[in-house]
C-alpha cells in the first residue's frame, strides 16, 4: 500500500534554533500533503496543507513564518520549525491522500525543545 | 467546518468482550467515514472506513456502522484482544482535498 516516510522520528533542539522534518511519499506521487500537530493526550490538529509547486495554506492560528513548509517535488514535503520554543514541543505528523478520500500518515516526529 | 464529537473518551473492557465507539458529526455533506488506530508514539493507521452509500462494513473483528440521517457512525470491535489497546479516532470528511478533522479520540483499554 501507499507509504509515507517521515524523518526524524525524534529530535531534541535548543530554544531559538530551527528544526526540519521531512515527509516522503515512497511509492506514489503526492501533490498535496498535510501537516498535523498533536499535543500529549490530545487529538491531531491540522496545521497546514502543503501543495506541490505553490504556497502552503495554513489553518487559523498557525504562524506561517514560524512553520515553514516546502513542497518542492511530488514526493517530498518539509516542515521547518523556526526559532523553536519549548511550547513548540509536540508530535508532528504528515499525511497524504492516496486516492478517493483515503489518507495515509507518517509515523510522526517527536520534537522536544529545551 | 465539521464539528466532530467522539464518545466515550476512555473505554475499558475485559479481553474477549466487545467495544463500541461512537462518532457524531455536523456536516451533512460528509460522505467518507474512517476510523484510525493510533498506538503510542506512532502515526494513526486506518483500520476501517465506510462511504455514505453503505450502512455497514465488516472486516473480521472490526465493523463500522453508519446512520447518515442521525449523522453518526460507530466502530465495533468484537472478541477484543490486548493488541487492540490503543487510541481510536474518527475523522468524517466530504471527500474533498482538505485535511481531516479528527474526533478527540477514545482510549481503549483491554483488561486481561
Amino acid at each position: 500500500g501507499a507509504v509515507v516516510s517521515q524523518h526524524p522520528s525524534r529530535v531534541i533542539c535548543k530554544s531559538g534554533t530551527s528544526v526540519k522534518i521531512e515527509c516522503r511519499s515512497l511509492d506514489f506521487q503526492a501533490t498535496t500533503m498535510f501537516w498535523y500537530r498533536q499535543f500529549p493526550k490530545q487529538s491531531l490538529m491540522l496545521m497546514a496543507t502543503s501543495n506541490e509547486g505553490s504556497k502552503a495554506t495554513y489553518e487559523q492560528g498557525v504562524e506561517k513564518d514560524k512553520f515553514l513548509i516546502n513542497h518542492a517535488s511530488l514526493t517530498l514535503s518539509t516542515l521547518t520549525v523556526t526559532s523553536a520554543h519549548p511550547e513548540d514541543s509536540s508530535f508532528y505528523i504528515c499525511s497524504a491522500r492516496v486516492g478517493g478520500a483515503s489518507y495515509t500518515f507518517g509515523s510522526g516526529t517527536r520534537l522536544t525543545v529545551v | 467546518g465539521e464539528n466532530v464529537e467522539q464518545h466515550p473518551s476512555t473505554l475499558s473492557v475485559q479481553e474477549g468482550d466487545s467495544a463500541v465507539i461512537k462518532c457524531t458529526y455536523s456536516d451533512s455533506a460528509s460522505n467518507y467515514f474512517p476510523w484510525y488506530k493510533q498506538e503510542l508514539g506512532k502515526g494513526p493507521q486506518l483500520i476501517i472506513d465506510i462511504r455514505s452509500n453503505v450502512g455497514e462494513k465488516k472486516d473480521q473483528r472490526i465493523a463500522v456502522t453508519l446512520n447518515k440521517t442521525a449523522k453518526h457512525f460507530s466502530l465495533h470491535i468484537t472478541e477484543t484482544q490486548p493488541e487492540d489497546s490503543a487510541v481510536y479516532f474518527c475523522a468524517p470528511s466530504g471527500g474533498g482535498a482538505d485535511g481531516l478533522t479528527f474526533g478527540k479520540g477514545t482510549h481503549l483499554i483491554i483488561q486481561p
